[in-house]
């Protein structure tokens, strides 16, 4: 069955300084893998999605993220923070029947002045 | 914006109601998934419709139902409303089935109440 652990349910960083928000999964098989963003009452937002092609990917608003599958990780990183950016970010798995989302528990984003 | 909208935005029910929530997606995708988000919590995948059939499920209890309609519209019921269901319930849209590369489209969600 598929999963995804996010490792921190809360990160709290200063506006300009890196962000890193983990996230390791569990599949059977090679996964897709996402990044969505949630801001308060809004709905979510695909940041990127990893299928497969190139392990570095490059999302919007300057995220990215690696997929490693030695480690079985897929975190998401940005080299600096900006105020707009705090909200709750869910890594995501695609299920091993192809037509559902699995979604982990998510990471609350804090950007400090 | 994701073209993808729901309704009502909020909505109060008491225990044992029967509700109604609805999706329009947007024009040209032929599948719509639905997910329920409690509070503090990631989505959890209910069902998913494609071209206005059932085409997985998820582990909710049959009184969560469905419809899809060929207007890019769909609806989920929920009957003998819990205390449990009170939650935000969320739709998602993508262009035919959502295979492993195929991405969702989400809408802002409709936050349920059951008292």
């Amino acid at each position: 069955a598929q999963s995804v652990t996010q490792l921190d349910s809360h990160v709290s960083v200063s506006e300009g300084t890196p962000v890193l928000l983990r996230c390791n999964y569990s599949s059977s098989y090679s996964p897709s893998l996402f990044w969505y963003v949630q801001h308060p009452n809004k709905g979510l937002q695909l940041l990127l999605k990893y299928t497969s092609a190139a392990t570095l990917v490059k999302g919007i608003n300057g995220f990215e993220a690696e997929f490693k599958k030695s480690e079985t990780s897929f975190h998401l990183t940005k080299p600096s923070a900006h105020m707009s950016d705090a909200a709750e970010y869910f890594c995501v798995v695609s299920g091993d029947s192809s037509y559902k989302l699995i979604f982990g528990s998510g990471t609350r984003l804090l950007v400090r002045p | 914006e994701t073209g993808v909208t729901q309704s009502p935005t909020h909505l109060i029910k008491t225990r044992g109601q029967q509700v109604t929530l609805r999706c329009s997606s947007q024009s040209g995708h032929n599948t719509v998934s639905w997910y329920q988000q409690a509070l503090g919590q990631g989505p959890q995948f209910i069902f998913q419709y494609y071209r206005e059939e059932e085409n997985g499920r998820g582990n909710f209890p049959p009184r969560f139902s469905g419809l899809q309609f060929p207007n890019y519209s769909s609806e989920l019921n929920v009957n003998a409303l819990e205390l449990d269901d009170s939650a935000l319930y969320l739709c998602a849209s993508s262009l035919g089935l959502a295979g492993t590369t195929d991405t969702q489209y989400f809408g802002p969600g409709t936050r349920l109440t059951v008292l």
